[in-house]
């Protein structure tokens, strides 16, 4: 039982390149999130699916789009990256849309 | 606006040393009030969820409580592997995105 998984680790993208961010999870979740994560600005929601099926924004969610694959996986991608797009992004999953969240263990992107 | 405040930012601590960590919140309506602790490098682990005022959850050395307006977290004879930042984060009622408002969260250092 892996939780929550996330590729890549570590990514370095030139500004204008495009990106995918993946996500996993096999606890049978049906809500899945993604957040970025900012020193000093604490973990904002970009966007999220509350079930498989419907995606909907978040606090953040300008340069992103996003898809939900099937229930297991939630994707995130950014069309044309930006500097004030490097952050640490993480992933979570929760049963429903009001119960804990489970995160991943993120990827650390840098957008030069 | 919803907000989620921790305090302190930092804290040392000798082993054995207990304190507690501060989340306030001025939220209009609290659904849950939600205990991770991160790991350098790592996403954050879910440690608890707190729902209505006086309610108290343990795990180990960490007992978590909860008032109308503010969570502490209460670290009790604390080991160098409880060094972590501990974050908390709210959700809120009504809420459409689920999503969890986070602090910016404390960091705990335990020195043996």
């Amino acid at each position: 039982n892996a939780g929550v998984t996330q590729t890549p680790k570590f990514q370095v993208l030139k500004t204008g390149q495009s990106m995918t961010l993946q996500c996993a999870q096999d606890m049978n979740h049906n809500s899945m999130y993604w957040y970025r994560q900012d020193p000093g600005m604490g973990l904002r929601l970009i966007y999220y699916s509350a079930s498989e099926g419907t995606t909907d924004k978040g606090e953040v969610p300008n340069g992103y789009n996003v898809s939900r694959l099937n229930k297991r996986e939630f994707s995130l991608r950014l069309e044309s990256a930006a500097p004030s797009q490097t952050s640490v992004y993480f992933c979570a999953s929760s049963i429903w849309g009001d119960y804990e969240q489970y995160f991943g263990p993120g990827t650390r992107l840098t957008v030069t | 606006e919803d907000q989620v405040t921790q305090s302190p930012e930092a804290l040392r601590l000798q082993e054995g040393e207990s304190s507690s960590l501060n989340c306030s919140y001025t939220v209009s309506g609290l659904r849950g009030l939600f205990w991770y602790r991160q790991d350098p490098g790592k996403g954050p682990e879910f440690l608890f969820t707190l729902y209505s005022a006086g309610e108290e959850k343990e795990k180990e050395r960490l007992k978590a409580t909860l008032t109308k307006k503010e969570s502490f977290l209460h670290i009790t004879a604390p080991k160098p592997e409880d060094s972590a930042t501990y974050l908390c984060a709210v959700q809120l009622v009504p809420s459409n995105d689920y999503k969890l408002s986070f602090g910016a969260g404390t960091t705990v250092t335990v020195r043996a």
